[in-house]
C-alpha cells in the first residue's frame, strides 16, 4: 500500500527540548511538505522540499528545521526556539493535490 | 485581502438537502483548485480538484469554478450525516508554489 507514514501519532515535549517528527512516503513523489494546524484554523506551511537535498522555508519556519537526505523521508525538528509548538502537524506529498499523512499531535508539558 | 478565504460556519443543513460551500482567492493567475474534507481529529483528504471554468461532478460532489470572479464552490447533493466535517479550500496562490489553505467551513448535516 502506497502512502505517507507519520510518527509518532502523539508527542509530548518538555520546555527547552528539541523533538523530531518523522515523515516517510513510498509514493515516489519528489515534493514533500510540512504544515501546522491550530484548533479552528487552516493549515499553515512550515517547510517544503521539491527535491532531495533542497528545501525552502514556508510562512512560519521560525523555530523549526528539516532535512531531505532521501526522497522517501522528510523529518521535521521542532526546536526549543519554537515558543508555541502545541499543534497538529501534517506531512504531505504532491500528486494531483496533496496526499497527507495521519498527522502528529504535539503537546508541550 | 486574505489569499484564500472561506466562511468558517458552522453551516447546518438538513439530511437530503444541498450543501453549498464557497471559497474566494486573491491570485487571478491561479490555475488549480482543491477541496479537502477533514473529520475532527483526522488529516485532510482530497475530494475534488478543478482546473477549468465551469462545473466538475463526481458522485454527489460538484465543484464550480469562476476564474473571472476568483471564486470556487463545492456543492454536496443529498447531504448525509457522514458529510459532517470541515471542508478546506486550497489554491497555489503564487504560481507553482505550495498550496495555501483557507481556514475551512464546518458543515453539520442534521438527521
Amino acid at each position: 500500500d502506497g502512502g505517507i507514514t507519520q510518527s509518532p501519532k502523539y508527542l509530548f515535549r518538555k520546555e527547552g527540548q528539541n523533538v523530531t517528527l518523522s515523515c516517510e512516503q513510498n509514493l515516489n513523489h519528489d515534493a514533500m511538505y510540512w504544515y501546522r494546524q491550530d484548533p479552528g484554523q487552516g493549515l499553515r506551511l512550515i517547510y517544503y522540499s521539491q527535491i532531495v537535498n533542497d528545501f525552502q522555508k514556508g510562512d512560519i519556519a521560525e523555530g523549526y528545521s528539516v532535512s531531505r537526505e532521501k526522497k522517501e523521508s522528510f523529518p521535521l525538528t521542532v526546536t526549543s526556539a519554537q515558543k508555541n509548538p502545541t499543534a497538529f502537524y501534517l506531512c504531505a506529498s504532491k500528486a494531483d493535490g496533496y496526499t497527507f499523512g495521519s498527522g502528529t499531535r504535539l503537546t508541550v508539558v | 485581502q486574505k489569499e484564500v478565504e472561506q466562511n468558517s460556519g458552522p453551516l447546518s443543513v438538513p439530511e437530503g438537502a444541498i450543501a453549498s460551500l464557497n471559497c474566494t482567492y486573491s491570485d487571478r493567475g491561479s490555475q488549480s483548485f482543491f477541496w479537502y474534507r477533514q473529520y475532527s481529529g483526522k488529516s485532510p483528504e482530497l475530494i475534488m480538484s478543478i482546473y477549468s471554468n465551469g462545473d466538475k461532478e463526481d458522485g454527489r460532489f460538484t465543484a464550480q469554478l469562476n476564474k473571472a470572479s476568483q471564486y470556487v464552490s463545492l456543492l454536496i447533493r443529498d447531504s448525509q450525516p457522514s458529510d459532517s466535517a470541515t471542508y478546506l479550500c486550497a489554491v497555489p496562490v503564487r504560481g507553482n508554489t505550495p498550496l495555501v489553505f483557507g481556514k475551512g467551513t464546518r458543515l453539520s448535516v442534521i438527521a
